[in-house]
């Protein structure tokens, strides 16, 4: 079963703009993580936001937590082309167990 | 060291048929971590090493996955008896404690396993 929900589902954007995506989650968390995939570099961490925290800052990626709302989102500024890959959202289900979304796939054109 | 890494990198087997994937974590990570992933869709946790003890295997589809990590770091996942539905990505990740999830897992890069 997945606990996290991406949304959008695929996004396509211009290099140079700003990418927003979403992620709902249905239970209590600890914490949040987002990770990138693409075909070149398998899955990589980008940022761990613990619930107490509301917003967290690395590079040109933002994310924010809304535990009332049970959300998060994931900023990137000024995109590149390298910014291509399927970006998901993993929270813990127990004290091992991370429930990850089905990701959003974000295109970055030229 | 190097990241972790994990052989095969592809898998073709025909049902029936009994696979091994190996994965070598990052030397020293006490944490190791097995996830399935289908097309399309997020990992989904298998089984959980802390050093050679298995602690959560409730992931497992069936009593046909069999995971191990004898000496606590190389780890193996077993699929007895193939079935078409166990065709995936199988990713193996590492982290340095043994304290849970408020770390970073590193991932290999996975076994793609098509089962006809």
């Amino acid at each position: 079963s997945q606990q996290g929900e991406e949304d959008p589902q695929a996004l396509s954007i211009q290099e140079g703009e700003n990418a927003t995506m979403n992620c709902s989650y249905k239970t209590s968390i600890n914490n949040l993580q987002w990770y990138r995939q693409n075909s070149g570099r398998g899955l990589v961490h980008l940022i761990l936001i613990r619930s107490n925290e509301r917003e967290k800052h690395s590079g040109r990626l933002r994310v924010t937590l809304d535990t009332s709302k049970k959300s998060s989102s994931l900023l990137i500024t000024a995109s590149r082309a390298a910014d291509t890959a399927s970006y998901f959202c993993a929270t813990d289900l127990s004290n091992y167990q991370l429930i990850w979304g089905a990701g959003t796939k974000l295109i970055i054109k030229p | 060291g190097a990241g972790v890494s994990q052989s095969p990198r592809y898998k073709v087997a025909k049902r029936g048929q009994d696979v091994a994937l190996r994965c070598d974590p990052i030397s020293g990570h006490v944490s190791l971590f097995w996830y399935q992933q289908a097309l399309g869709q997020g990992p989904e946790f298998l089984t959980y090493f802390q050093n050679e003890a298995q602690l959560d295997k409730s992931g497992l589809p069936s009593d046909r996955f069999f995971a191990e990590r004898p000496e606590g770091s190389v780890s193996t996942l077993k699929i007895q008896r193939t079935q078409q539905e166990d065709s995936a990505v199988y990713l193996c990740a590492s982290s340095s404690r043994g304290g849970g999830l408020a770390e970073t897992q590193y991932f290999g890069p996975g076994t793609r396993l098509l089962v006809l």
